[in-house]
């Protein structure tokens, strides 16, 4: 089966930074996604790798290695406003995207 | 303001009964989706349209239709609520189908949080 794996909950300080990992089987690749979503929010487009290697985006870096089915969220200089719950989604070979079940980012002052 | 529009926001709804939750996009996107998101489970794609006049069946279909009459809404529709479908629904959509390469980023309503009793 599809699967895609993602820690429950993670816990960061302001200011610091935080690695949110995904680890994914799936039949195929063709793409992973990021997905930002605040409580009782719609999920918002964050990152999207399809080749291996970091993409930056201002505080926020996507890396991915598909030879190791594996990507990571990297948010820096971490803000009250990143709580959030963060969405891992892989586009198989169906071209059909598979989600995690999400990591929750609680950030303490 | 560009974007999807969803509705209800919330409903509590007796077993048995039928339900449409709407959804509507000024995008002009060609492809549109409906989502459940369930408590420690992902996203799971209930039903999608790649174009107007096009339906298609995405993981769990059973119990929920959809139609696309026009390029803009798409409606999802419970034949008989049964409290297994409590859950909060998402509508979204995007330029192309998922099916194309690209980024192709999925923009999502604030949606539909169901209660069936």
């Amino acid at each position: 089966g599809q699967n895609i794996d993602q820690p429950t909950e993670m816990t960061a300080t302001e200011g610091a930074i935080v690695q949110i990992n995904c680890t994914y089987q799936t039949s195929g690749f063709n793409g992973l996604f990021w997905y930002q979503q605040h409580a009782g929010e719609a999920p918002t487009f964050l990152s999207y790798n399809v080749l291996d290697g970091l993409e930056e985006k201002g505080r926020f870096s996507s890396f991915l290695s598909r030879s190791k089915g594996y990507s990571y969220l990297l948010l820096k200089e971490l803000q009250m406003k990143d709580s959030a719950s963060y969405l891992c989604a892989v586009r198989d070979s169906n071209y059909q995207l598979i989600w995690g079940a999400g990591t929750k980012l609680i950030i303490k002052p | 303001i560009a974007g999807i529009t969803q509705a209800p926001t919330s409903q509590i709804l007796a077993a048995g009964r039928r339900m449409t939750l709407r959804c509507t996009q000024d995008m002009r996107h060609n492809a549109m989706y409906w989502y459940r998101q369930d408590l420690g489970l992902g996203l799971r794609l209930i039903h999608y349209s790649n174009t107007a006049g096009t339906t298609g069946k995405g993981e769990v279909p059973d119990g929920y239709s959809v139609s696309r009459a026009n390029t803009d809404d798409f409606p999802l529709t419970l034949a008989s609520a049964v409290p297994s479908q409590t859950s909060v629904y998402f509508c979204a959509s995007s330029d192309s189908p998922t099916g194309l390469s690209g980024a192709n980023v999925l923009t999502f309503g604030a949606g539909s949080r169901l209660t069936v009793l």
